[in-house]
């Protein structure tokens, strides 16, 4: 079965240090890949996706991830936090074109910054 | 692009009370359409999805139930509240030929 494993349950840092989230998924066949984010009191929105293609992908608020295939991973980068990116942070797969499209969810990561 | 609305925004329920959580789609059509628990720290639970109208799949055995009586409507249900449903509710559209899916706000349960 699909599984999605986010290590770092919270993780803290200051301004403008570099973050970088890790997520590991288990599925044998092709996979989509997603970041979600979830900032305090808020709706939980797209950062960020792999379909195909260019492996590094870019998303939204100057966040990253890539895409190791050998590795089953899908890390969250970002150079410089801010205080604004204190949110929890959800990775996520699912399997394309499968009927329903299930996406299977990673427990979240807590991110505090320190202003 | 879709815009998904869930009501109520919060509910405080005794213990073996009913529960009627509603969810509508704007913006898209034969949607995909799920509901999920989520748990501090346990991440985003799916409780069930449906491909179409009538079409209901249920992922894990629980004191819920859903329908889906419109298109764009979804509903969550229990004849009998437990303490353990209580939770966040999000309810996520997934537009058709497409593989991301959309969350709307959440409904915040406590069961007492």
């Amino acid at each position: 079965a699909q599984s999605v494993s986010q290590h770092n349950h919270h993780v803290i840092l200051s301004e403008a240090a570099s973050l970088e989230l890790g997520c590991n998924y288990s599925y044998g066949g092709t996979v989509n890949l997603f970041w979600y984010v979830q900032y305090p009191g808020q709706h939980l929105q797209l950062l960020l996706k792999y379909f195909s293609g260019d492996p590094l992908v870019k998303g939204i608020k100057g966040f990253e991830a890539e895409f190791i295939k050998s590795k089953f991973s899908f890390n969250l980068r970002k150079p410089s936090v801010q205080w604004s990116d204190t949110a929890e942070y959800f990775c996520a797969v699912n399997a394309p074109y499968s009927s329903a499209s299930k996406i299977i969810f990673g427990s979240g990561t807590r991110l505090s910054i320190r202003p | 692009s879709q815009t998904i609305h869930q009501w109520p925004a919060t509910l405080v329920q005794p213990v073996g009370s009913p529960l009627s959580l509603e969810c509508t789609v704007e913006g898209t059509s034969n949607p995909n359409l799920y509901w999920y628990r989520q748990a501090a720290g346990r991440g985003l639970q799916l409780l069930f999805y449906s491909v179409g109208i009538g079409q209901i799949s249920s992922e894990v055995p629980q004191n819920l139930s859903a329908s889906r009586p419109q298109d764009r409507q979804f509903i969550l249900s229990s004849k009998k509240l437990l303490l353990s449903d209580s939770g966040f509710y999000l309810c996520a559209c997934q537009p058709s030929s497409t593989d991301t899916q959309y969350f709307g706000p959440g409904t915040r349960l406590t069961v007492l």
